[in-house]
């Protein structure tokens, strides 16, 4: 089984640095994904890391850690457009030949002036 | 826009209709999922299908029936449903075998039983 575990929700200054952490514990790890969700929209691709490491992209980035089971996003330079609900998930083992996503509860960023 | 539809957008239904969802995407992928997202819970999978073939259902009602008529096609039959099954339903693809896995999602059928 899979369990993934993120803050309920953060808030922050525009312009500010912002860390949104996830942990998880899996039985098969192929990969993690952060996604981010705006009230009433569909869920957008952010990141993907399945090595330990920093993935940098434009203001935000991603880190794992496989060993500690931990990953975070960090978000660089925040904008009001980034409030959003930011999504944690597993890339656990295949099952039928697909490797099916575990989500987490979201993290609801709110991001005021 | 994400390349992948979903319709209708919002549905209201009483607890003895019967309706369907329906989910089109133009990517070329191989998979196609349902996730169902309810207020302060996780997304949850529903049902995975990977090249027409069903190989996920993550122990779901039978009041919820998916279908796939071809790759680019899935749909989900709704009948008998109660009030706890309002919520949004996500339709999403994914390239299948060989990719990362990165889904992409419709915007959702927002649904609610009365």
């Amino acid at each position: 089984g899979q369990n993934i575990d993120q803050p309920t929700e953060m808030t922050a200054t525009e312009g500010a640095i912002v860390q949104i952490n996830c942990t998880y514990q899996t039985s098969g790890f192929n990969g993690l994904f952060w996604y981010q969700q705006h009230a009433g929209e569909a869920p957008t691709f952010l990141s993907y890391n399945v090595l330990d490491g920093l993935e940098e992209k434009g203001r935000f980035s991603s880190f794992l850690s496989r060993s500690k089971g931990y990953s975070y996003l960090l978000l660089k330079e925040l904008q009001m457009k980034d409030s959003a609900s930011y999504l944690c998930a597993i890339r656990g083992a295949a099952s039928g030949g697909s490797y099916i996503p575990t989500f987490g509860r979201g993290t609801s960023l709110i991001v005021h002036p | 826009e994400t390349g992948v539809t979903q319709t209708p957008r919002h549905l209201v239904m009483g607890m003895t209709n019967k309706k369907s969802l329906k989910c089109e995407q133009h990517l070329g992928h191989n998979a196609m999922y349902w996730y169902k997202q309810s207020a302060k819970k996780p997304l949850e999978l529903m049902f995975v299908y990977s090249l027409e073939e069903r190989v996920e259902n993550n122990s779901v009602p039978s009041r919820f029936s998916p279908e796939c008529p071809n790759s680019s096609h899935l749909f989900l039959h709704l009948h008998t449903l109660q009030p706890e099954d309002s919520a949004l339903y996500l339709c999403a693809s994914s390239p299948g075998q060989g990719s990362t896995g990165e889904l992409f999602f419709g915007e959702g059928s927002r649904l609610t039983v009365l």
